[in-house]
């Protein structure tokens, strides 16, 4: 399957910083991007959709204006979680879509916020 | 939008045993059902997925069941092993251009040597 990587792996951070997470796809063209947040013990919530070049898609209830999301090639998307408090401590997990009618999504290995 | 129902939450099984893992969901246009493992830590792997257009995937020890009539699919794990512990999750998609997965509330198996 295809490979997607995660930078940073782990990061704590103090309340009121924020903190930016990269996710790569190595060796494809991601045109669409996901984020996901994970909480201990429960399933993956759909965050929001990158689109390559265009604006990402929030989900309910995600504010856009605290966790920003670029995706500025078709390799490449960034999720910052701005003003972090401890309750955005989680983890973090993008996946990449391929190009056109692809269905399948790989994840990357995620990355544990901890905001103290 | 899409719901996805997995049970059981916890399976135990012995190794060499067989552990399966079920799955509905409630929007009649999906038509992709991947299922992933995740390990403690690490990011979900998918392991097999189902398309609408069959109703089962085999994949060495791994097979997937589709009834889209009855709206649930089905995880088989055969010959189990204690590498196999870990979480599994079901999932589906309708046949949008977002192609944004739902998932399942995940299932703790834990193969006992």
């Amino acid at each position: 399957g295809a490979v997607v990587s995660q930078h940073p792996s782990w990061v704590i951070c103090k309340s009121g910083t924020s903190v930016k997470i990269e996710c790569r796809s190595l060796d494809f063209q991601a045109t669409t991007m996901f984020w996901y947040r994970q909480f201990p013990k429960q399933s993956l919530m759909l965050m929001a959709t990158s689109n390559e070049g265009s604006k990402a898609t929030y989900e309910q209830g995600v504010e856009k204006d605290k966790f920003l999301i670029n995706h500025a090639s078709l390799t490449l998307s960034t999720l910052t979680v701005t003003s972090a408090h401890p309750e955005d401590s989680s983890f973090y997990i993008c996946s990449s879509k391929g190009q056109f009618e692809s269905y399948e999504q790989y994840f990357g290995p995620g990355t544990r916020l901890t905001v103290t | 939008g899409e719901n996805v129902e997995q049970h059981p939450s916890t399976l135990s099984v012995q190794e060499g045993d067989s552990a399966v893992i079920k799955c509905t969901y409630s929007d009649s246009a999906s038509n992709y059902f991947p299922w992933y493992k995740q390990e403690l830590g690490k990011g979900p792997q998918l392991i097999i997925d189902i398309r609408s257009n069959v109703g089962e995937k085999k994949d060495q020890r791994i097979a997937v069941t589709l009834n889209k009539t009855a709206k649930h699919f089905s995880l088989h794990i055969t010959e189990t092993q204690p590498e196999d512990s870990a979480v599994y999750f079901c999932a589906a998609t309708p046949d949008t251009g977002r192609r944004a997965l739902t998932f399942g509330s995940g299932t703790r198996l834990q193969v006992q040597p």
